[in-house]
């Protein structure tokens, strides 16, 4: 069974500051991987989709990686700003369509 | 992108009492995905609805506890049945369209069994 992890749990960073948050999987028979955003109370917004045979992909100051073999994805965000604070989530698709969570990363920007 | 909505999006209720929670998508699609997202907690998927066949549970999740209805390609109902505080949770649908790789969620249901 699929099981996916994210480090850290929480992360609190100056307004400006690059980070990277990370998520490993167990199975690198995926699909494809997701990062998706939650604001506290709320739905989940996707944010980037790579699919298996991916490397990366970009939107604005964000950045996924995806090393499969390895069973690692990042998200990568620049210039960090109050208004990225929230949960962010890293899912992982199987060959059979279902799609496994990881915990999330809560992260805070602090002006 | 699909563009999906859930009734009601907020609830509290009383222990023993049914709700059903219903996902109404803005394009057809033919997968549909249910999951719950206890206090402080990931998501947990708890089935998979299909038009036209029975709804595929999760472990841990039954039929008579969560019953889902999935009469046409945009539209599904779940219901939590005889409720207790313990399912006290957001619940969440979600779309992804045949051929399509990206998932969407809904804004969520939130739920609180008193």
């Amino acid at each position: 069974k699929q099981e996916v992890t994210q480090i850290p749990a929480a992360l609190s960073v100056p307004e400006g500051e690059n980070l990277v948050l990370n998520c490993s999987f167990t199975d690198s028979a995926i699909y494809n991987l997701q990062w998706f955003r939650q604001d506290p109370g709320k739905g989940l917004t996707s944010l980037l989709l790579i699919q298996s045979s991916q490397r990366e992909q970009t939107s604005g100051r964000l950045n996924a990686s995806l090393d499969k073999s390895s069973g690692r994805s990042t998200l990568y965000i620049a210039a960090s700003q109050p208004g990225d604070s929230a949960t962010y989530l890293c899912a992982v698709r199987g060959n059979n369509n279902d799609m496994r969570f990881g915990a999330g990363t809560r992260l805070t920007v602090k002006p | 992108s699909a563009v999906i909505s859930q009734k009601p999006s907020r609830d509290i209720c009383q222990r023993g009492t049914s709700l059903t929670i219903q996902c109404q998508v803005d394009s057809q699609v033919t997968m549909m995905f249910w999951y719950r997202q206890q206090p402080g907690q990931s998501l947990t998927l708890i089935a998979t609805a299909n038009q036209g066949s029975e709804a595929t549970y999760e472990s841990g999740f039954v039929i008579d506890k969560f019953p889902i209805s999935r009469p046409n390609l945009t539209f599904s109902t779940l219901t939590v049945s005889n409720m207790s505080p313990e399912d006290s949770s957001i619940y969440l649908c979600s779309v992804n369209a045949a051929g399509a790789a990206e998932q969407f969620f809904g804004p969520g249901t939130r739920l609180t069994v008193l």
